[in-house]
């Protein structure tokens, strides 16, 4: 049973580069979910999707982009790196709005 | 929008009874959910209440009082590895559907 599986585990990047973070789950649930933690700090949602092909701003959209063309995948975009995206990344899946959050194990990137 | 309150730490000795407190305001209210995180790992789902009351898993339980927008996990025979990040979470209505929104989390140490 993989689960949400996230790559890269770890990653860093330059200024100004872009990379895209892989989130893969194989439980056929519907939502998926992007969140980035800060040292210390709680989860912030950056974007979710309710299905293939639907997607919706969270609390953090901003410098992020995602596209959700299958059940399985929800790849989350970074453009133009900066300092401030330097944080982990984690990926979640639900079935439906009832049911309990499964993580990845987060990817952790810093931006210099 | 959503908020969450819940206390930056609480410190407990092994054998303990501790009891980790939200508070939230939302626009619409679709269950209160408790999640642990241990140093460096993924969130794990705990527990979940959508009607006002107790629910109890071993030695953990969670209650709900809607009227108040209050909740609390309760961790009795504390262990050593209860040491971890608690964090609440309530479900935002976005455009799409609905997302879970986190607290800043509650750091646990357990000492002996």
């Amino acid at each position: 049973n993989a689960g949400v599986t996230q790559t890269p585990k770890f990653r860093i990047l330059k200024i100004g580069q872009s990379m895209t973070l892989q989130c893969t789950q194989d439980m056929n649930h519907n939502y998926m979910y992007w969140y980035r933690q800060d040292p210390g700090m709680g989860l912030k949602l950056i974007y979710y999707s309710v299905g293939a092909g639907i997607t919706d701003k969270g609390e953090v959209p901003n410098g992020y982009n995602v596209s959700r063309s299958t059940t399985e995948d929800f790849p989350l975009r970074l453009e133009l790196a900066a300092p401030s995206q330097t944080s982990v990344y984690f990926c979640a899946s639900s079935y439906g709005t009832g049911g309990s959050l499964h993580f990845g194990n987060g990817t952790r990137l810093t931006v210099t | 929008g959503q908020s969450l309150e819940q206390p930056s730490e609480v410190t407990a000795v092994e054998g303990a009874i501790v009891q980790i407190n939200c508070t939230y305001q939302t626009s619409g209210f679709y269950g209160l959910s408790w999640y642990q995180q241990h140093d460096g790992g993924a969130p794990t789902f705990l527990s979940y209440n959508g009607l006002d009351g107790l629910e109890e898993t071993g030695r953990f339980s969670s209650f709900l009082s809607r009227s108040d927008s209050y909740g609390y996990l309760l961790l009795q025979e504390l262990q050593m590895k209860d040491s971890a990040s608690y964090f609440c979470a309530v479900r935002d209505q976005g455009q799409a559907g609905t997302a879970l929104i986190f607290g800043k989390g509650t750091t646990l140490s357990v000492s002996s």
